[in-house]
Order: structure tokens, then sequence, then C-alpha cells
């Protein structure tokens, strides 16, 4: 079936640093691929996605581009912000948009 | 609404009671989707729904979880006879069209069985 990993947490950064989050995917077919923000106190909110292999999706600084030789779907932002703190999950769905698969989140904390 | 919203947004009930949790989605929206997810974990998908028709319940853990959505609206998850491992964040989310892989999830309902 399909699964999602990423990098377990947390990750602790200082405001300005270069951030990772690795995430690799398995999955038949052609999945979407997708990151999702779960700030403290709130629900998920989509941050980004990709739809097929090689797009590049990008939102508030952060982007992740699909790989399909890799099967990754890494998350980067230049500079963190104290902001950007939150939980983020990795997460892919079937080809025709059918279950939703999530890896189990990464805790950033960026620190001033 | 604006957004998603779920209802109540904490529930604490004995083991052997019965929950429903509720959902009502973005106005318009097409297909709806439970999750539950557990603590420190990504949520799980349990099933879901374009308008009235379940399309998918392979999540659901047992025979005691159902969901409804009678109308094609708002939807409620149902937990009968509640064991303490079902104590977790049970979330809903919608999407405009049949089958998106564009979802918007609600706050969620955390959910404690004692």
């Amino acid at each position: 079936g399909n699964s999602v990993t990423q990098m377990e947490g947390p990750v602790t950064l200082s405001e300005e640093a270069f951030l990772t989050i690795n995430c690799t995917y398995t999955a038949t077919g052609y999945p979407s691929l997708f990151w999702y923000v779960q700030y403290p106190g709130e629900g998920l909110q989509l941050l980004l996605k990709a739809t097929k292999a090689d797009d590049k999706g990008s939102n508030k600084g952060f982007e992740a581009t699909y790989r399909k030789e890799t099967t990754s779907f890494h998350l980067e932002k230049g500079s963190v912000q104290v902001s950007d703190s939150a939980v983020y999950f990795c997460a892919l769905s079937g080809n025709y948009g059918q279950n939703f698969v999530f890896g189990p989140g990464t805790r950033l904390s960026v620190l001033p | 609404g604006a957004g998603v919203s779920q209802s109540p947004r904490y529930k604490v009930t004995k083991r052997g009671q019965d929950v429903a949790l509720r959902c009502d989605p973005i106005s318009g929206h097409v297909s709806l989707y439970w999750y539950r997810q557990a603590l420190g974990q990504g949520p799980e998908f349990l099933t879901y729904f374009n308008y009235e028709a379940q399309q998918d319940k392979s999540g659901l853990p047992n025979d005691r979880f159902s969901a409804e959505r009678p109308e094609g609206s708002i939807s409620t998850l149902t937990i009968q006879r509640t064991e303490q491992r079902d104590s977790a964040m049970y979330r809903c989310a919608s999407s405009k069209l049949p089958n998106s892989r564009e979802q918007y999830f609600g706050p969620g309902t955390r959910l404690t069985v004692t």
C-alpha cells in the first residue's frame, strides 16, 4: 500500500537558518504530493502541493519538488522565522484523489 | 460558513457510551473525509463521501464506527460502545470536487474516553 516517511523531529533552528524536512513515499501509479502545516492550537492547513513529477510546489517561502526518480518531496525554506514553528506533515493521495496517507509529522521550533 | 466546522471541539465520555461527532463542510463542497489522529502521529484515513454516498469505509477500524451524510452536507461519525483506545483527535475535511486532491480540514474534535 501507499506510505509516507518523513524525518523525525523535533527540529530546532535559529531564525534565518535554512530548513530541510525530508519526505519519501511509496505509491503505485501517479500520486499527488502535499505538505500540510499545523500551527499550535489550529487545524491542518495545506501549505503546498505538486501533482506530477518535476512539479515544484511553493508557498510562503517554502518549496518542495516532486522527484519521481528518488520518490521524494523534501520541504525547504531558505530563511525560517519564529512564526514558522509548527508541525509539518507530508502526505500523498492516490490516482483519483482518494486515500490520503499522511506521514507522522515533523515538529519545527524556530528560536529567535 | 467560511471553513469546515466540527462539534463538539472536546468530548469526554465514559467507556461504553456512544458518541456522535459532527462535521459541517465548506458550503458547496462535494466530498467529505473523516480522519483519526493519535497524539504525535499523522491523520489516519477513516472514510469519505461524495455527496451523500459513502465511497470508501475501509479505514473504519471496526463495526463500532459508522458515518453518514444523509443530505450530502453535514456528516456524523458515530462510535458505539466507546473504548479507551478510541481516544484521539477526529478530523473532518472537505473538498470542492469529487475525489479532489485538495482537502480543507476542520479544527477537529478531541475525544477522551475514560
